[in-house]
């Protein structure tokens, strides 16, 4: 199975609410990526989870809080985002030759 | 910061006709990914070349690296609709913090 799976599909949330998305995969890969895309621009790392651990955060806003709860997991807490934060939300577990596989995204929209 | 800059940033081509795609990075990498991604999906994964590799092939895909002058290119042969697409190229540093940094990305359209 190399399917790495996400949920939901599509959110719309508004300013003060609190959302997760979630992400999933079943190939054993022990590090798992956010990125965030904004149309026609090329994926933005969010952060890096290597062996169930946060080894990466690009800096991004408190307003996102990611967790990885086991080694097929990822989440991403939101809470209180602005419109601008709208885009397609990418996980991505990475091989152990270095390949990375993403999921479809999540299409957020804030408003 | 983005590492890789793509060149052309939209190519536009006929069915059966050659697409080459070139890439440019700035600092020192472990390797070098393509990936494609159709409109507001997901990417895929094509292609990994090692930063001691020059060449790679699979399938009607070519990539080459040259390190010495921070490059690398992709060509599609023999294209075809379904390659209509995006494709990124993205620069793989790091050890037990490897991450991925992308470039700004080449719109293919194949015209049947």
């Amino acid at each position: 199975d190399t399917e790495v799976t996400q949920t939901p599909k599509h959110l719309v949330m508004g300013m003060t609410n609190k959302k997760s998305l979630k992400c999933e995969q079943h190939m054993g890969h022990r590090a798992m990526y956010w990125y965030k895309q904004k149309a026609k621009k090329p994926p933005e790392l969010m952060f890096v989870y290597s062996y169930e651990k946060l080894s990466i955060n690009e800096s991004v806003p408190s307003r996102f809080s990611p967790e990885c709860p086991n080694s097929s997991l990822l989440n991403l807490h939101l809470h209180a985002l602005q419109p601008e934060d709208s885009a397609l939300y990418l996980c991505a577990s990475r091989s152990a030759t270095y390949e990375q596989y993403f999921g479809p995204g999540t299409r957020l929209t804030v408003t | 910061s983005q590492q890789g800059e793509e060149d052309p940033q939209a190519l536009s081509i006929q069915e059966g006709e050659n697409a080459t795609m070139n890439c440019s990075y700035k600092t020192s990498i472990n390797n070098l990914q393509w990936y494609r991604q159709n409109s507001g999906r997901g990417l895929v994964h094509l292609i990994l070349i090692r930063s001691n590799e020059r060449e790679k092939h699979s399938g009607r895909l070519r990539v080459t690296l040259d390190t010495s002058k921070k490059s690398s290119s992709l060509l599609i042969t023999a294209s075809r609709a379904a390659d209509t697409a995006s494709y990124f190229c993205a620069t793989g540093s790091g050890g037990s913090n490897y991450k991925l940094t992308f470039g700004k990305g080449t719109l293919l359209t194949v015209n049947p």
